[in-house]
């Protein structure tokens, strides 16, 4: 089936450690993004690559890090310098105009 | 970025009833989206509209591009109880025409029995 697979779907980080998110998508689109979601708001956008090889930071971009070196996959690593990092993150990808997101993964520092 | 404004934040709701919400923003777009989030779960696209003044359905829900192309509607007819779930606006604005999408903060809907 065609999508995008975030793993994983809970992840537990201790302090002072760096995370690395995964994110993947089969449907041949060129953009991809990570956003952040905290309780009761909306999304923020963290960094978007729009082609192999690039991307760009969004509003949010301190503290994480991507890198994107095939079309198929962007993922996205929490560092221990991002000081507030639970939350739920949202990877999407886009082609068109239209964006499709992964089904979320829940970081949580304990 | 988030730019456009969402209305309302949230509605409580019976079931049957209809629901409305809207997003406005203070520039045009060329492409306006609606999403659906379940609780721990990624949004889920609904509906996607692409010229001013289009109206599009998918079953009871009824989306609308406004005209000067500055906000949208979506409507939500006959409610039940799995509408339940927090209810996105996006929109694409045409300086990045290859996908980069503003969302609006998001309406939570509650439906009651």
């Amino acid at each position: 089936d065609g999508g995008i697979t975030q793993s994983p779907k809970y992840l537990f980080r201790k302090e002072g450690q760096n995370v690395t998110l995964s994110c993947e998508q089969n449907l041949n689109h060129d953009a991809m993004y990570w956003y952040r979601q905290d309780p009761g708001q909306g999304l923020r956008l963290i960094y978007y690559s729009q082609i192999v090889n690039d991307f760009q930071k969004g509003d949010i971009a301190e503290g994480y890090s991507v890198s994107r070196e095939k079309k198929e996959s962007f993922p996205l690593t929490v560092t221990s310098a991002q000081k507030n990092p639970t939350a739920f993150y949202l990877c999407a990808s886009s082609m068109g105009g239209l964006a499709f997101f992964g089904q979320g993964t829940r970081l949580t520092v304990v | 970025g988030q730019q456009l404004n969402q209305s309302p934040q949230s509605m409580f709701i019976q079931e049957g009833e209809d629901v409305s919400m809207n997003c406005t923003s203070s520039s045009i777009f060329n492409t306006w989206l609606w999403y659906k989030q379940e609780p721990g779960e990624g949004p889920v696209l609904l509906i996607a509209l692409y010229k001013a003044g289009e109206l599009t359905s998918n079953g009871r829900l009824t989306a609308q591009f406004g005209i000067t192309r500055k906000d949208s509607f979506l409507n939500i007819s006959a409610s039940i109880p799995s509408d339940v779930g927090i209810y996105f606006c996006a929109g694409q604005p045409p300086t990045d025409s290859w996908g980069k999408l503003q969302f609006g903060a998001g309406t939570q809907v509650v439906v009651t029995p």
